[in-house]
């Protein structure tokens, strides 16, 4: 179990500029979860994957967001044209299906400038 | 809907002093709850967790907690603080419909020396 493994882990970009993220899931977990944090908040849900179809988007998602699973495996978030609004912790997590509770990564860190 | 109160930002505590992390919570079915904990930059690390029997449920670093279904209520407690207790800790819930967890704001726990 090596952990859930996000890259990178930080990001500064500026406004207008397009940005992907990538999450590797403990091997053996067929679900994988995207949540954003923003600074004194909890984590807030985006999306869900249970092995590559996406099965739940959150009203937070809008449609410059877009996240994929092709495999179900790794998968990919993408922020297109980004805003300073977007600056945040972009926590994965992952979990089996015989297992409720998930297990995070250490986030990637976004800074829009 | 799911939701969770956490209604301290901050809890201060002396070293070897008990410590009690508050949370209630609202499903309408039959909630699944959770314990976070997350250090300066990284990630959450799981703690423990209550699905169903025994309402006091221990899990890492000595820390329990304690559900009650008529208080709606998930209190993290510990019996003795460490000075390296000291983190942002946060109380999620998920409804049996859900696959999803929903997060409360987070508590910073201070334990002074």
């Amino acid at each position: 179990d090596t952990g859930v493994s996000q890259d990178p882990r930080h990001k500064i970009t500026k406004r207008g500029q397009n940005v992907t993220f990538r999450c590797d899931p403990i091997s053996e977990h067929n679900r994988l979860y995207w949540y954003r944090q923003t600074l004194g908040q909890g984590p807030e849900f985006l999306t869900y994957f249970q092995n590559e179809a996406q099965l739940e988007k959150s009203r937070l998602l809008s449609d410059r967001f877009s996240a994929e699973r092709p495999k179900g495996s790794f998968s990919t978030l993408e922020i297109q044209r980004t805003e300073q609004g977007d600056s945040a912790m972009y926590l994965c997590a992952s979990s089996s299906q015989g297992k409720t509770e998930a297990f995070f990564g250490q986030g990637t860190r976004l800074t829009v400038v | 809907a799911q939701s969770v109160a956490q209604p301290e930002d901050q809890v201060n505590v002396a070293e070897g002093n008990p410590l009690t992390v508050k949370c209630t919570y609202s499903v309408s079915g039959n909630p699944y709850l959770f314990w976070y904990v997350q250090y300066p930059n990284r990630g959450l690390q799981f703690l423990l967790k209550y699905i169903t029997g025994d309402n006091l449920v221990k899990g890492s670093y000595g820390f329990e907690a304690e559900f009650n279904k008529s208080q709606t209520s998930f209190h993290l407690k510990k019996p003795s603080a460490l000075v390296s207790d000291s983190a942002l800790y946060f109380c999620a819930v998920r409804d049996l419909g859900y696959s999803t967890l929903t997060f409360g704001k987070g508590t910073m726990l201070l334990v002074s020396p």
